[in-house]
């Protein structure tokens, strides 16, 4: 199988105010996970890559103090939006690659955050 | 640079067949995938095409020809749930995913 979960779901907050999301990997082991940020009827774009026990790769115009990621285990990471603003509302969704079908490429993604910054 | 393409929108009727195309230009490849993303979810795995060919799943067929640089994703005995957006990505050289914009299918009874 390859399940993740991503925790919570759905969370409003107060603009200033830090919120963290959790992507697990149920029955794999992921040494790699993603995290994408998708705006509405906008294509899924990549945010950072996350290798267990090593530092966050963040892709161009992403701000590493801003999404912190912590990668501590092979089936935790987390992504914790700092002093976030209304503009920073959006869909999170993380991924993780391995599982046992599809290829060891394969991204499995979890069930996706959206967030509503007030 | 990189590039994904594969139409916006297609419109199909309930019990037939539509195939969505996808061409790519990329530096390097180790597979292209499929993934289907119902609106305001995440998207989910379809398949998996790493050699030239045609792999079958049930309703879904995906088809790859590296020489080309396309692939299609072919879906028979169209059902209403079948409408959803249809993701194409490839994998690059550095395996960094490149992912296409999806296409919107729309299913009509």
């Amino acid at each position: 199988g390859a399940v993740v979960s991503q925790h919570p779901s759905r969370v409003i907050c107060k603009s200033g105010t830090s919120v963290k999301i959790e992507c697990r990997s149920l029955d794999f082991q992921a040494t790699t996970m993603f995290w994408y940020r998708q705006f509405p009827k906008q294509s899924l774009m990549l945010m950072a890559t996350s290798n267990e026990g090593s530092k966050a790769t963040y892709e161009q115009g992403v701000e590493k103090d801003k999404f912190l990621i912590n990668h501590a285990s092979l089936t935790l990471s987390t992504l914790t939006v700092t002093s976030a603003h209304p503009e920073d509302s959006s869909f999170y969704i993380c991924s993780a690659r391995g599982g046992s079908s599809g290829g060891a490429e394969t991204q499995y993604f979890g069930p996706g955050t959206r967030l509503l910054v007030l | 640079g990189q590039n994904i393409d594969q139409p916006t929108e297609m419109t199909a009727t309930e019990g037939a067949i539509v195939q969505i195309n996808c061409t790519y230009q990329t530096s390097g490849f180790n597979g292209l995938f499929w993934y289907q993303q119902h609106a305001g979810e995440a998207p989910t795995f379809l398949s998996y095409n790493v050699l030239d060919g045609l792999e079958e799943k049930g309703r879904f067929s995906s088809f790859l020809s590296r020489s080309k640089g396309y692939s299609y994703l072919l879906l028979k005995e169209l059902q209403m749930k079948d409408s959803a957006s249809y993701l194409c990505a490839v994998m690059d050289s550095n395996y960094q995913l490149i992912w296409g914009a999806g296409t919107k299918l729309i299913i009509k009874p």
